[in-house]
Formats: structure tokens, C-alpha cells, sequence
């Protein structure tokens, strides 16, 4: 079983779009996670989500928002897509002190 | 916040040789430090971790030591295999039981020559 699960897996968008990539774990962790990786490989954390507390990177763009329904899930949203947003996405989650465990990634492509 | 420095960007090594990266952090509060390696299109995956209360840690051809006092780590790889080639990536946490997340670096790609 996957453990961290997120789809689609590929997402090609105009820009100006509105677009959500959904994310869910199994692993009962209690903190959650959206990275961006750029073109050159460069990861980066957008949001963390723990126990309904929100940490925002500030350098995200207000267009991104994350929405978690529950401990297991966080979807990312975003609005009016540009082109600089194509980029892939992971998921992850972590509990405690242990190591985050990353999804399989969405590939953002906007056109 | 955190900055996390990593070197070489890109670094290449003969199989069976051994590899090493390095990392510097600049938070003295991070106390969390993993390592992930990821392969062409698939996500980042851990490798080995260390916490600050220890200075070294080894599971099978891939070590890891950390100098707190200096702020910096690093991942060796011995015997060299092609199925190493891949990207690295050092990151720094603090782990206090907050939702700070991992810092990384910018990676590194090793290339095994056979």
C-alpha cells in the first residue's frame, strides 16, 4: 500500500486556470507537507499543516492555498496558474521526530 | 530561518571508489538531519538520518557524520555502485515537535563511472 498517495500524477493547464492536487497518507502521521521542486531540482517547502495549525512559507504566493479536511489529507489549490508554477509537487508527511515520507509527485505543467 | 549549504553539485566517482558529500547549516537550534536520495522522476526517498546528540552513523556502505560545533555534515558512500547515480540531497530540521519542515540543500548529482 502507498503510503503517501497525491494525484493526478500529471497535470498540463492553461494559465489562468484553477487547479487542486490532492494528497493523502496511511500513516497515521500527524504533520503534512507541500514541497515544490523547480527545474533545477532545488526542493522547497510551501506549507506545513499540524494538528489545524498552518506554517506558510512566505514566499508562496497567495495564489496556493492548502485545505485540509482531515489529519489524512491535504490538497493544494491554486489560482490563476503562470507558468512559472510548472513544477512538480510532492506531499509528505512525518510524525515526531521521525523523517518525512514524500508522495510519488505531480507534475505541473502550464502552457 | 534555516539555510542549508551543499557540495559538490555535481560529483563523479569510479565504481568501487567512495563518494562524499558535504552540507553546512547555519540554524544552531536544527537537531534533525536527514538525507534523501532521489532517482530520475521518482520522489525523494530517505537513505539515513542523524539527530545532534550523536556525531556519527553507519547502516551498511553509507555513513553519516555531524559536526555541531562547526555546523556541518556529510554523507559517505563506500564501495561505489551504479545503482548510487542518482541525486542527493542533505536537508536540516528542527524537530521539536513544531511543523518547520526540512530545509535542503540543492542536491547533488553522483555519477558512477563504471
Amino acid at each position: 500500500d502507498t503510503a503517501v498517495s497525491q494525484t493526478p500524477k500529471y497535470l498540463v493547464t492553461q494559465m489562468g486556470n484553477d487547479k487542486s492536487i490532492k494528497c493523502e497518507q496511511n500513516l497515521g502521521h500527524d504533520t503534512m507537507y507541500w514541497y515544490k521542486q523547480d527545474s533545477k531540482k532545488f526542493l522547497k517547502i510551501m506549507f506545513s499543516y499540524n494538528n489545524k495549525e498552518l506554517i506558510i512559507n512566505e514566499t508562496v504566493p497567495n495564489r496556493f492555498s492548502p485545505k485540509s479536511p482531515d489529519k489524512a489529507h491535504l490538497n493544494l489549490h491554486i489560482n490563476s496558474l503562470e507558468l512559472g508554477d510548472s513544477a512538480v509537487y510532492f506531499c509528505a508527511s512525518s510524525q515526531g521526530l521521525m523523517a518525512a515520507d514524500f508522495g510519488e509527485g505531480s507534475w505541473l505543467t502550464v502552457v | 530561518g534555516e539555510n542549508v549549504e551543499q557540495h559538490p553539485s555535481t560529483l563523479s566517482v569510479q565504481e568501487g571508489d567512495s563518494a562524499v558529500i558535504k552540507c553546512t547549516y547555519s540554524d544552531s537550534a536544527s537537531n534533525y538531519f536527514p538525507w534523501y536520495k532521489q532517482e530520475l522522476g521518482k520522489r525523494p526517498q530517505l537513505i539515513i538520518d542523524i539527530r545532534s546528540n550523536v556525531g556519527e552513523k553507519k547502516d551498511q556502505r553509507i555513513a553519516v557524520t555531524l559536526n555541531k560545533t562547526a555546523k556541518h555534515f556529510s554523507l559517505h558512500i563506500t564501495e561505489t555502485q551504479p545503482e548510487d547515480s542518482a541525486v542527493y540531497f542533505c536537508a536540516a530540521s528542527f524537530a521539536g515537535g513544531g511543523a518547520d519542515g526540512l530545509t535542503f540543500g540543492k542536491g547533488t548529482h553522483l555519477i558512477i563511472q563504471p
